[in-house]
């Protein structure tokens, strides 16, 4: 069955880097775009990055654009997320979800059970 | 890139129906149809229950609908069970190809 199983998550210092990694199983991983969605303790959830199948485009949320970079190996099925000059409010509970499409849609049909990061001096 | 708008809170008891709503503007939510609904249990991932406005996906209870009218899209969930009391969200695509979700709505089965 579709599976996504995220990993890299952990406590980090403020303005250090973490890399999160998402491996996919089950379905055609290069014939998906794939999205990170994150939720902070007790709070919502807050969409983070998307890219597209063939990873030809990337969009990214105002509050991480030019922090973080979203990348994928189609090869090995594994979605990343490079986070870099992390702060406090970027810990949170942090989901890849596959799309229903090749591109983006906003239908997230498939979600992982997260990887819990925490930003903390 | 504000959060769509959506109630906190509604509330029903077994058997009757409830409707969330969902607000944004022309550059998301009244652009496109590629308005989505998920629903999440207490430490759960999301589960999506509406896809592209008005669509299920396959397992999802018919109780289950969604609509959009101009700027504001709605889900009805009719028929109440215990089972469906959870968080649900909106999503929508938007005119610079990213996404938003709403604020989250909690569904109190009474």
């Amino acid at each position: 069955q579709v599976q996504l199983v995220e990993s890299g998550g952990g406590l980090v210092q403020p303005g250090r880097s973490l890399r999160l990694s998402c491996a996919a199983s089950g379905f055609t991983f290069s014939s998906y775009g794939m999205h990170w969605v994150r939720q902070a303790p007790g709070k919502g959830l807050e969409w983070v990055a998307v890219i597209w199948y063939d990873g030809s485009n990337k969009y990214y949320a105002d509050s991480v654009k030019g922090r973080f970079t979203i990348s994928r190996d189609n090869s090995e099925n594994t979605l990343y997320l490079q986070m870099n000059s992390l702060r406090a409010e970027d810990t949170a509970l942090y989901y890849c979800a596959k799309d229903r499409q090749l591109v983006t849609t906003a239908g997230l049909d498939c979600w992982g059970q997260g990887t819990l990061v925490t930003v903390s001096s | 890139q504000s959060a769509l708008t959506q109630p906190a809170s509604v509330s029903g008891s077994p058997g009757q129906s409830i409707t969330i709503s969902c607000t944004g503007t022309s550059s998301d939510v009244g652009g496109y149809n590629y308005v989505s609904w998920y629903q999440q249990h207490p430490d759960k991932a999301p589960k999506l229950v509406i896809y592209d406005v008005s669509n299920r996906p396959s397992g999802v209870s018919n109780r289950f609908s969604g609509s959009k009218s101009g700027n504001t899209a709605s889900l009805t969930i009719s028929g109440l069970q215990a089972e469906d009391e959870a968080d649900y969200y909106c999503s929508s695509y938007t005119s610079t190809n990213t996404v938003l979700f709403g604020g989250g709505t909690k569904l109190t089965v009474l």
